[in-house]
Parts: C-alpha cells; sequence; structure tokens
C-alpha cells in the first residue's frame, strides 16, 4: 500500500526558513515524480513543483522557483521541500503527492501546516 | 499558465437533487480531473480524464465536456456528497487548479 507521511505542524518567524518532510513507502520511490501542493486557508490548491527521485530532476511553478527548493533523499525514501524567506502568505497546508501510473495525483500525504508568525 | 474557473463557489442542494459544476479552461486541455475534499482531509481523486469514475466512486457521479468546458455532476444528492470539489488540468507545466466549489446540503 502507498503511503505518504508528512512531518508535522511547523510554528516559525518571519523571515526564517522551514524544511518539511514526506516519507514514501509502498513502492519504487525513484519510480514516480513527487509533487507538492499549496492550500492557503480556505483556498484552493497551488501546484508548487515536481521532483523526479531517480535522477533529482526537478520542475518549479515559476511562482515558487525562489521560494522553494525540492529535494530528496533516495536512502530514506523521503522527500524535502525548503521554504525559505517565510511571511505570513507563506502560511498554510503543504502536500506531498504522486502521480503515478495515471495522470493524476492518486496518492496524497497528510499535509503539514505551516504557521509563519512572530 | 492555464487558469480554471469553476462556478458556483457555493451551492446547496437537497438530497435527491441533481447538481452541477462547471469548470472553464483559459486554454484547451486535453485531460480534466475532479477531486473531492473534505474538511482536515487530503484531496481525492473522483473523476479522471474527463469523465471516469475513481474507483469506489458512486455511478450517481458523472463527468463531462472538452476542449475549454467541463462539467461535474451528481445526478442525485446525497448528505455524504458534502464537500468541496476542485477540477484540474495536467495538459501543461504548470498544473492547475479551480478555485473549488463548496457543496451544501439543504
Amino acid at each position: 500500500e502507498v503511503q505518504l507521511q508528512q512531518s508535522g505542524p511547523e510554528l516559525v518567524k518571519p523571515g526564517a526558513s522551514v524544511k518539511i518532510s514526506c516519507k514514501a513507502s509502498g513502492y519504487t520511490f525513484t519510480d514516480y515524480n513527487m509533487h507538492w501542493v499549496k492550500q492557503s486557508h480556505g483556498k484552493s490548491l497551488e501546484w508548487i513543483g515536481y521532483i523526479y527521485p531517480y535522477n533529482g530532476g526537478t520542475g518549479y511553478n515559476q511562482k515558487f522557483k525562489s521560494k522553494a527548493t525540492l529535494t530528496v533523499d533516495n536512502s530514506s525514501s523521503t522527500a524535502y521541500m525548503e521554504l525559505r524567506s517565510l511571511t505570513s502568505e507563506d502560511s498554510a497546508v503543504y502536500y506531498c503527492a504522486l502521480i503515478t501510473t495515471r495522470a493524476y495525483f492518486d496518492y496524497w500525504g497528510q499535509g503539514t501546516t505551516l504557521t509563519v508568525s512572530s | 499558465e492555464i487558469l480554471l474557473t469553476q462556478s458556483p463557489a457555493i451551492i446547496a442542494a437537497s438530497p435527491g437533487e441533481k447538481v452541477t459544476i462547471t469548470c472553464s479552461a483559459s486554454s484547451s486541455v486535453s485531460y480534466m480531473n475532479w477531486y473531492q475534499q473534505k474538511p482536515g482531509s487530503s484531496p481525492k481523486i473522483w473523476i479522471y480524464g474527463i469523465s471516469n469514475l475513481a474507483s469506489g466512486v458512486p455511478a450517481r457521479f458523472s463527468g463531462s465536456g472538452s476542449g475549454t468546458s467541463f462539467s461535474f455532476t451528481i445526478n442525485s444528492m446525497e448528505a455524504e456528497d458534502v464537500a468541496t470539489y476542485y477540477c484540474q488540468q495536467r495538459s501543461s507545466y504548470p498544473f492547475t487548479f479551480g478555485s473549488g466549489t463548496k457543496l451544501e446540503i439543504k
């Protein structure tokens, strides 16, 4: 069974950085792109980007290119997203999600709530 | 970037009532997905490839459309359908989502 287990909620100060993790299990980690999605409180979903664990290749939504950095640790089947220079606009729930053999997000992590506040 | 405009933003339906949500794309897309999200939960794929029901989705749901105009229909509203529904395109990067339609029961 495919599972994506994300790290816990974060409370960070404005201007700081944070690294959110997504530990994958139940499939070969290097087979599929790992995507990240932002959902601001009560709002819609925004696609941040993806990383291909096999070779570390990435693709970003231009809007998040200077905000997010996606990395992986294949030894632990874990994907990471680092967000920098945080402001209140970055407060949101962040999801990791997989597109496997179909053309849709078929597996989602449980979400990580990030709160940026002094 | 392909913008997806969903309407209505909120809709309230009585049990048994037919519900239709529309999703309009700013450019033609070949593949439209719909997700269901309940409060406190991650989105779930509901309809993929315009009209294919995901595993476990009741037959009262359907999807249709082409090009820039798509729709999501519930034939007969049930209490368990209360949720927010999002359309999503993956025809081109960046992948984009509609603004969501919150479905309530009367």
